[in-house]
């Protein structure tokens, strides 16, 4: 079956700081790929997401490349904010449209002025 | 911007209880999920619902869970007899195409 590992956190950087969340997945076919992000207290949010191989996701300075060779999605920010500090998820759903997202386990990533 | 809601935010209930998540999906989407998520773990899909009817649901998702849409807007969970290990975030969903997530529902089983 489908399944996604995320690294290990937690994360502890810096303000500024280079951050790298990888995510690996295992699925049949052509899945879609997603970081979702979960701020303490709140839901979960849609970061980015990427549908095919090659595409890039970005969002709020956030980037992902979905690698088919390599079957990875990794999270890149260049310079982190205290207000990144949140649990990461990494997910992938499979082709057809409307199906179950499969999660990572989450990495929580935690930002020091 | 339109957004799925969950009520109640925090449910606290006895071992053996019924309890009723409720979520109101955003209004033009047709597809509705739940997931979980245990403290400190992964988050999990236990059900989707299209066309008033499950198209999937997990071995999480046994005899003691129900999905309901009862109204045009309303979609809920119900949890016939509660479990100690059914303490968790219960988090609705709703999809065309990309899942929106509402806040979630903290269940706590006593």
């Amino acid at each position: 079956g489908n399944s996604v590992t995320q690294m290990e956190g937690p994360v502890t950087l810096s303000e500024e700081a280079f951050l790298t969340i990888n995510c690996t997945y295992t699925a049949t076919g052509y899945p879609s790929l997603f970081w979702y992000v979960q701020y303490p207290g709140e839901g979960l949010q849609l970061l980015l997401k990427a549908t095919k191989a090659d595409d890039k996701g970005s969002n709020k300075g956030f980037e992902a490349t979905y690698r088919k060779e390599t079957t990875s999605f990794h999270l890149e920010k260049g310079s982190v904010q205290v207000s990144d500090s949140a649990v990461y998820f990494c997910a992938l759903r499979a082709f057809f449209g409307n199906e179950k997202l499969t999660f990572g386990t989450g990495t929580r990533l935690t930002i020091i002025p | 911007e339109p957004e799925v809601t969950q009520t109640p935010s925090h449910q606290v209930t006895q071992m053996g209880q019924e309890v009723i998540l409720r979520c109101v999906p955003i209004s033009n989407h047709l597809y509705f999920y739940w997931y979980r998520q245990i403290l400190g773990q992964k988050v999990e899909f236990l059900v989707s619902f299209y066309n008033n009817e499950i198209s999937e649901k997990s071995e999480i998702f046994d005899d003691q869970f129900s999905v309901e849409r009862p109204d045009g807007s309303n979609f809920t969970l119900k949890i016939r007899s509660t479990k100690l290990e059914d303490s968790a975030m219960y988090f609705c969903a709703s999809s065309e195409r990309v899942q929106f997530f509402g806040p979630g529902t903290r269940l706590t089983v006593l």
